[in-house]
């Protein structure tokens, strides 16, 4: 069994600011993690993914997570907010096979 | 670049009625799966194929049957449409076998709309 927690469906950051947006999971074997984004009127893209290895990840736009096996966490961050990242943001897990299970969302805005 | 193509962007039918959602991919890709998206409960698996007419239950396959004859198209049919399957549909694909996991390609989705 597997499943993700996002924290907060909504955050909001002013421009220049961090972003960090939440993601729990939990997973019977280890897993794979990812982030994906999904602009308006668009279907999602991948961010970043975590398999093996490096447990810090970069991913496109200045993105990058990292993976805490002791606390089952693979937090979204980034240093400085563009207008451009208003979006909303997904977690998503799988265990190997292919299924993903995704989390509820996380619609951030970016405040001028 | 991977295409994935969702026929309808917009949907509206009635309730009762029998709905395809068709999906194309461009990249010879062996998976392919389908999504509902709804507000405040993220994207839910409906079913998923990991070959040509071969098919998976995902998490919420009630009221929905699949079908994939060639390798490149997954239709998602509504035997008989209810509001409640009113949602955003997502169609996705993605390269095969079992490890290491890719990622996966989306179509912009299709709104439907049942009345």
């Amino acid at each position: 069994a597997q499943s993700v927690t996002q924290l907060g469906s909504h955050v909001s950051v002013s421009e220049g600011a961090l972003v960090l947006l939440r993601c729990n999971y939990s997973s019977s074997v280890p897993p794979y993690l990812f982030w994906y984004v999904q602009y308006p009127n668009q279907g999602l893209q991948l961010l970043l993914k975590y398999t093996t290895g490096a447990t810090l990840v970069k991913g496109i736009n200045g993105f990058e997570a990292e993976f805490k096996k002791s606390e089952t966490s693979f937090h979204l961050t980034k240093p400085s907010a563009h207008m451009s990242d208003a979006a909303e943001y997904f977690c998503a897990v799988s265990g190997g096979y292919q299924k993903v299970t995704f989390g509820i969302g996380t619609k951030l805005q970016v405040i001028p | 670049d991977v295409k994935v193509t969702q026929s309808s962007r917009y949907l509206v039918k009635r309730t009762g009625e029998k709905v395809f959602l068709e999906c194309v991919q461009d990249m010879d890709h062996e998976n392919m799966f389908w999504y509902r998206q709804d507000p405040g409960l993220g994207l839910r698996l409906i079913y998923f194929s990991y070959d040509v007419k071969m098919k998976e239950k995902g998490d919420i396959p009630e009221g929905y049957s699949v079908s994939r004859e060639k390798k490149e198209r997954f239709s998602l049919i509504l035997e008989s449409a209810s509001t409640n399957q009113t949602s955003m549909y997502l169609c996705a694909s993605t390269t095969g076998g079992l490890l290491p996991f890719e990622k996966l390609f989306f179509g912009s989705g299709t709104q439907l709309s049942v009345l």
